[in-house]
C-alpha cells in the first residue's frame, strides 16, 4: 500500500493562531488525498477530499474558509488550521487511496492541541 | 440510528484466544469492507479489505462479509499482547466515502 507521512506529529498552539500540517505521499503521485479527524473515543470523520490542482471537495458541516486545504503537487496537500480554537483540538490524519477510492492509507496523524 | 455500529469493547481476552470483532450497518449500498488496526496516539493500518460478501483469510486474521444480515466480522487466531489496539470497521460504497464505526478497543493479555 501506499506509503505517507504527516509532519508535524504533534503541536501544540495558542487559540487565534493558525497551523499548518502536511501530508506527503513518499511512493506515488496522490491526484487525491483525504483529511481526517478524530476526536478522543470517536472515530474517523472524513473533513474533505483534496484535488490536485483544484479546490478541495468539503463534507457538509467543515467550514471551508477554516480548513484550508492546497493540494499544490501530487506528493503534497496541506490542511491549514486558521484562527484555531481550543474545540479545533483533535487528531488529524491523512489518507492515499490504494487501487480504489475505498482503499485507503492513512498517514501516521497530528495531534492538535489549541491552547 | 448510525450508519455502522461498532461495540466499543474493551474486550479483554488471554494470549493465545480467538478473537471476534464485528460490525452492523444498514446501507445496503456498501459493497467495500475493510478492517483498520490503531495503536494508541497512530494513523490507522489497513488490515483487510473485501469486496461484497464471502471470506478473506489473511495469515491469522480472516475477514467475513454477510451482506444480507449486513453483518460483517474480524476473527483473530492465536492473538497477541502485539494485536492489542483499536480494530475499526469501514465501508463505501462504489467510489464513494469510506464511513467509519467507533472502532472496539481489544485488550490481549500475556
Amino acid at each position: 500500500g501506499a506509503v505517507v507521512s504527516q509532519h508535524p506529529s504533534w503541536v501544540i498552539c495558542k487559540s487565534g493562531t493558525s497551523v499548518k500540517i502536511e501530508c506527503r505521499s513518499l511512493d506515488f503521485q496522490a491526484t487525491t488525498m483525504f483529511w481526517y479527524r478524530q476526536f478522543p473515543k470517536q472515530s474517523l470523520m472524513l473533513m474533505a477530499t483534496s484535488n490536485e490542482g483544484s479546490k478541495a471537495t468539503y463534507e457538509q458541516g467543515v467550514e471551508k474558509d477554516k480548513f484550508l486545504i492546497n493540494h499544490a503537487s501530487l506528493t503534497l496537500s496541506t490542511l491549514t488550521v486558521t484562527s484555531a480554537h481550543p474545540e479545533d483540538s483533535s487528531f488529524y490524519i491523512c489518507a492515499l487511496p490504494g487501487t480504489s477510492l475505498s482503499e485507503q492509507y492513512f498517514g501516521p496523524g497530528t495531534r492538535l492541541t489549541v491552547t | 440510528q448510525k450508519e455502522v455500529e461498532q461495540d466499543p469493547g474493551p474486550l479483554s481476552v488471554p494470549e493465545g484466544a480467538i478473537v471476534s470483532l464485528n460490525c452492523t450497518y444498514s446501507n445496503s449500498a456498501f459493497q467495500y469492507f475493510m478492517w483498520y488496526r490503531q495503536y494508541s496516539r497512530k494513523g490507522p493500518e489497513l488490515l483487510m479489505y473485501t469486496y461484497s460478501s464471502g471470506n478473506k483469510e489473511d495469515g491469522r486474521f480472516t475477514a467475513q462479509v454477510d451482506k444480507s444480515s449486513k453483518y460483517i466480522s474480524l476473527f483473530i487466531r492465536d492473538s497477541q499482547p502485539s494485536d492489542s489496539a483499536t480494530y475499526l470497521c469501514a465501508m463505501s460504497e462504489y467510489g464513494n466515502k469510506l464511513v467509519f464505526g467507533a472502532g472496539t478497543i481489544l485488550r490481549v493479555k500475556s
